[in-house]
């Protein structure tokens, strides 16, 4: 059983578009994430949700909105895409938000904008 | 000045061989510390966490200097296995929102 899953695993897609990454974790955790990893391999924090109530927003451009439709799915959702979106985007999952726990990541979404 | 910052490398290393690298971070309220393990196309997955006392898991063994703002990695006998990137997580705030990954070092292990 794949504990954080995420689908597309891969998706390539033309400026302006729109699209969506969905996640799902079944560790029954109460905090999720959207990680960001550009081609520099520098992993950065996007979003967090703890328990259905969005804690912290990093400094993400606004056409990124995370939608949480329950404690176990956090999807991702980008409007009118960029070149510079592109990169892999990492799911996560913790018990806890402190910031000690174990993060579970999902295996990816490698996003290429054309 | 970066968080969190480790030398990228690689590091070409033979099999058998004792391999150590180090994290420098800037926050010297940071409380928590890990080590992830991070393989190529693949999710980062945690190696082992960082305690003050230092701490070991088998060929693995980790320890945190305060005094100097590191947390260093060792590897003994390293396998081929062993070959991936090594990523360097200190929590520098209260909560997740703390977490600052490093860039990650990247080890090869030659046969």
């Amino acid at each position: 059983d794949t504990a954080v899953s995420q689908t597309p695993k891969y998706l390539v897609t033309q400026m302006g578009n729109d699209k969506s990454i969905k996640c799902e974790q079944n560790l029954g955790h109460d905090t999720m994430y959207w990680y960001k990893q550009d081609s520099k391999k520098f992993l950065k924090i996007m979003f967090s949700y703890n328990n259905k109530e969005l804690i912290i927003n990093e400094t993400v451009p606004n056409r990124f909105s995370p939608k949480s439709p329950d404690k176990a799915h956090l999807n991702l959702h980008i409007n009118s895409l960029e070149l510079g979106d592109s990169a892999v985007y990492f799911c996560a999952s913790s018990q806890v938000f402190t910031g000690h726990g174990e993060l579970f990541f999902g295996e990816g979404s490698r996003l290429t904008v054309l | 000045r970066k968080e969190v910052e480790q030398d990228p490398g690689p590091f070409n290393v033979p099999e058998g061989a004792t391999v150590a690298f180090n994290c420098t971070y800037s926050n010297s309220a940071s409380q928590s510390f890990f080590w992830y393990r991070q393989d190529c196309r693949k999710e980062p997955k945690l190696l082992m966490s960082v305690y003050s006392s230092g701490n070991e898991d088998g060929r693995f063994t980790a320890q945190l200097n305060r005094a100097s703002q590191y947390i260093s990695l060792l590897i003994r006998d390293s396998k081929l296995s062993d070959s991936a990137t090594y990523l360097c997580v200190a929590n520098t705030g209260g909560g997740a929102d703390g977490l600052t990954f490093g860039k990650g070092t990247h080890l090869i292990i030659q046969p």
